[in-house]
């Protein structure tokens, strides 16, 4: 299994631009979700999905947007970049049960100017 | 979910056990212990998890208190690549919390030669 794979790892965009940050799970995870990282915020849920075509808003959900066609994808566009979206990003799966452990994916670095 | 309180840094010599403490005095019943540690710019890698009693797996052991107010985290023959900030977790069972993490700011355990 390759488990959760982020891509991609890198970006910069300039303020006002779109782009997609792409999360896939071969793990047949119901649960997936996102989180974003800064400096001594620790992370912070931005969307959750328990399944495909459910979708609800984490902590931190302004100026994103998911959807979840299926089960192993689970994209997280920015419709209009912002310096403050500059971040660590994090996808993460789990199965829809207690206890079930989150793995998480090594991260998108997005830098916005 | 209840508070957890962490120290914010410890150090530990290389093949000495690692003992990281966590504070969680507002657990209630139904609350399970999570950890969880992030290395350098690597996705959190979830360790352990338990909910009254001591839980032990390949990666490390959890000790609960009896009045299950605080928790320590142990590795028992920490290796340099350990080096890592480790994030103890507190979350209810059932309903739609299964996902969903509360991440503090942890404790940086930095392993020595």
């Amino acid at each position: 299994n390759a488990g959760v794979t982020q891509t991609p790892k890198f970006q910069v965009l300039k303020t006002g631009q779109s782009m997609t940050l792409q999360c896939a799970q071969d793990m047949n995870h119901e649960y997936m979700s996102w989180y974003r990282q800064d400096p001594g915020m620790g992370l912070r849920l931005i969307h959750y999905s328990v399944g495909a075509g459910i979708t609800d808003q984490g902590e931190v959900p302004n100026g994103y947007n998911v959807s979840r066609s299926t089960t192993e994808d689970f994209p997280l566009r920015l419709l209009s970049a912002a310096p403050s979206q500059t971040s660590v990003y994090f996808c993460a799966s789990s199965y829809r049960q207690d206890n079930s452990p989150l793995h998480f994916g090594n991260g998108t670095r997005l830098t916005v100017t | 979910d209840a508070k957890t309180t962490q120290p914010p840094s410890m150090d530990c010599a290389e093949g000495r056990a690692a003992n990281l403490p966590c504070n969680h005095s507002t657990i209630s019943g139904n609350e399970y212990v999570y950890w969880y540690r992030q290395i350098h710019s690597q996705g959190p890698q979830y360790i352990i998890h338990g909910l009254k009693n001591n839980e032990t797996n390949e990666m490390a052991s959890l000790i609960i208190t009896e009045d299950r107010k605080s928790s320590t985290l142990i590795l028992p023959h920490a290796t340099l690549r350990d080096t890592a900030v480790y994030y103890c977790i507190v979350r209810a069972a059932g309903g739609t919390s299964y996902g969903k993490l509360t991440f503090g700011q942890g404790t940086i355990l930095t392993v020595h030669p």
